[in-house]
């Protein structure tokens, strides 16, 4: 489909690895979210991207995490040294432009990562 | 951005409207209302925004006080697949949205 993707669906690591999560954005949409999503808990904003930059990292909990899109299409969410902390589900969402609001997010389904 | 308060949680029964309230009494006069709602084990959907105005599409409508202090979305008729948490977000212009629990609308037979 043309929805957002993200990939892995599912990832179970070992605590300390090393991690990488894909958004493939929807075709054309130049800003780019991610969030991620604990158990009972509403999505937390984590980074937001116009293009290529990023515009927004305040949500980033610590430099274990980094976040790339160096074409300004797909992104790939980083994490360094995961601790158990980390788990949870890695939301992407993409828009079509940078209006004077958010606008309406297309969101993926997800990466659920679990750290052992 | 505006804090909101909603509901735990809301039982409907199916073919009836669902109405979800939301409080925003901080919100800004920049400020818009987002409604999203997430169901089971998938990302948030889209469902309407508003800044002053009712809005009404194919999903939902948004009714927003005078006052802008609060608003309800309304399902005119639920039926089972609307069973979802719904999100309540107030936005400003820093391009972000923060959810905070949301509503548990749960639609019964």
């Amino acid at each position: 489909g043309a929805g957002v993707s993200q990939t892995p669906s599912n990832k179970v690591t070992e605590k300390g690895k090393y991690v990488e999560l894909r958004c493939d954005p929807i075709s054309g949409h130049t800003a780019l979210y991610w969030y991620r999503q604990s158990l009972g808990q509403g999505p937390e904003f984590l980074i937001y991207f116009q293009g290529t930059g990023a515009a927004d990292d305040s949500g980033l909990p610590n430099d274990r995490f980094f976040a790339v899109r160096p074409e300004g299409s797909v992104s790939t969410l980083k994490i360094q040294r995961t601790e158990r902390g980390d788990s949870a589900v890695y939301l992407c969402a993409s828009s079509l432009t940078r209006t004077i609001n958010t606008g309406e997010l297309f969101f993926g389904e997800g990466s659920r990562l679990t750290v052992l | 951005d505006a804090k909101t308060t909603q509901p735990t949680s809301m039982d409907c029964a199916e073919g009836r409207a669902a109405n979800l309230p939301c409080n925003h009494s901080t919100i800004s006069g920049n400020e818009y209302v987002y409604w999203y709602r997430q169901i089971h084990s998938q990302g948030p959907q889209y469902i309407i925004h508003g800044l002053k105005n009712n809005e009404t599409n194919e999903m939902a409508s948004l009714i927003i006080t005078e006052d802008r202090k609060s608003s309800t979305l309304i399902l005119p008729h639920a039926t089972l697949r609307d069973t979802a948490v719904y999100y309540c977000i107030v936005e400003g212009s820093n391009y972000k949205l923060t959810f905070g629990k949301g509503t548990l609308l749960t639609v019964n037979p």
